[in-house]
């Protein structure tokens, strides 16, 4: 079995201010890792993603995210918050299952940046 | 390049009625999901077919919902008869073999009144 815990179904930013986006995973087996980003009446976008090899990646639109394997965390981070980055954000772990991937979302943080 | 159309963009129902979702990638990939997303929630998997057979249903509400896909290219998904709990955004996406990457179409809205 697997699940995504996002903290904080709603963060708010000052522009230019560092974004945060936590997300913890839990995985029977070594996961794959992924962030999308939703804008309103749009699909999902791939931010970023882990697989193997470096565990800090880094994604589109300056975001990035590590991979901690001790903490079972993908937080995303952003050094500085643009207006356009508003929107809501998801975790998701994929992991292999009888010769398929096994895909889980999180609940989404809904990201405000505040002018 | 790696595009989902889906169709329609909106649909409004009254409950009981019947609906039927399309998804259209534009170059042929063997993995196919459909995601219920109601707002406020992440995308919950419905289906996900791997070519033209289904690999895991267990989410699906079977009694009501039924998805096919046509040839591993296009796929459609129904909702007969609609209650209003499955108001919802339903999309579709398709994986990038062997990068485990996802490209969602734009989803449908479906309103149930």
């Amino acid at each position: 079995a697997q699940s995504v815990t996002q903290l904080g179904s709603h963060v708010s930013v000052s522009e230019g201010a560092l974004v945060l986006l936590r997300c913890n995973y839990s995985s029977s087996v070594p996961p794959y890792l992924f962030w999308y980003v939703q804008y309103p009446n749009q699909g999902l976008q791939l931010l970023l993603k882990y697989t193997t090899g470096a565990t800090l990646v880094k994604g589109i639109n300056g975001f990035e995210a590590e991979f901690k394997k001790s903490e079972t965390s993908f937080h995303l981070t952003k050094p500085s918050a643009h207006m356009s980055d508003a929107a809501e954000y998801f975790c998701a772990v994929s992991r292999g299952s009888g010769g398929y991937q096994k895909v889980t979302f999180g609940t989404g943080t809904k990201l405000q940046v505040i002018p | 390049e790696a595009g989902v159309a889906q169709s329609p963009r909106y649909k409004i129902i009254e409950k009981r009625q019947s609906v039927a979702f399309w998804c259209n990638p534009i170059s042929g990939h063997a993995t196919l999901y459909w995601y219920q997303q109601i707002l406020g929630q992440g995308p919950k998997l419905l289906i996900q077919f791997q070519n033209n057979g289904v690999v895991d249903d267990s989410q699906l509400p079977k009694d009501r919902f039924s998805a096919e896909r046509l040839k591993g290219v296009d796929s459609t998904l129904k909702i007969q008869p609609a209650k209003l709990e499955d108001s919802a955004v339903y999309l579709c996406a398709i994986e990038i073999l062997e990068t485990y990457e996802q490209y969602f179409g734009p989803g449908t809205r479906l309103t149930v009144t």
